[in-house]
């Protein structure tokens, strides 16, 4: 009953890696989100997506670039992974028009450790 | 911008009533959620306000003031399992879904 699935559960990478975070929902949604989500700030988008190919930058997109070549399908890069981007991420996707109730359906998360 | 203000923490005894507050300050308002996340589980989706009033669902109501920037979330008959944390989100006229820190509840027996 699986419906957004994030790659990774845990990740631990060293400053300077690159990094790719995969997130796959197999509910035909439009929309697709990563957040971070830290202790005492709660969850920042770090971009969406409206459509394939589609990408728009959120509060904090500094250091992280994404990748929707497929509907299914919303990547999270790091390009060059800092200690200040260890974090848990959070992918989640919404159908269609976003309007009314359009409710987030959340993957289980990726904990990044940079070290 | 948004943003969005709650409460930490809070505790309360299984049977009461805790009522969480939410306030925002938005460029444009187009809807506000209310989402439950147990701990290190994602958040699922509670209730959503657009117009003033209160929304019940069962043991939990959600009620939203526009005016006033205000909401809360109100949790009848507490149960163990209730314990997690209630974020409040509001969205803006540009579709963006802005999220605060969220309220940790600890339900005692």
């Amino acid at each position: 009953d699986v419906k957004v699935t994030q790659s990774s559960r845990y990740l631990v990478k060293r400053t300077g890696e690159k990094v790719f975070l995969e997130c796959v929902q197999d509910m035909d949604h439009e929309n697709m989100f990563w957040y971070r989500q830290d202790p005492g700030l709660g969850l920042r988008l770090i971009y969406f997506s409206y459509d394939v190919k589609m990408k728009e930058k959120g509060d904090i997109p500094e250091g992280y670039s994404v990748s929707r070549e497929k509907k299914e399908r919303f990547s999270l890069i790091l390009e060059s992974a800092s200690t200040n981007q260890t974090s848990m991420y959070l992918c989640a996707s919404s159908p269609g028009q976003i309007s009314g109730a359009n409710v987030l359906t959340f993957g289980a998360g990726s904990r990044l450790t940079v070290l | 911008g948004q943003n969005i203000d709650q409460p930490t923490e809070m505790t309360a005894t299984e049977g009461a009533i805790v009522q969480i507050n939410c306030t925002y300050q938005t460029s444009g308002f187009n809807g506000l959620f209310w989402y439950q996340q147990h701990a290190g589980e994602a958040p699922t989706f509670l209730s959503y306000n657009v117009l003033d009033g209160l929304e019940e669902k069962g043991r939990f109501s959600s009620f939203l003031s526009r005016s006033k920037g205000y909401s809360y979330l109100l949790l009848k008959e507490l149960q163990m399992k209730d314990s997690a944390s209630y974020l409040c989100a509001v969205r803006d006229t540009n579709y963006k879904l802005s999220f605060g820190a969220g309220t940790t509840v600890t339900v005692r027996a």
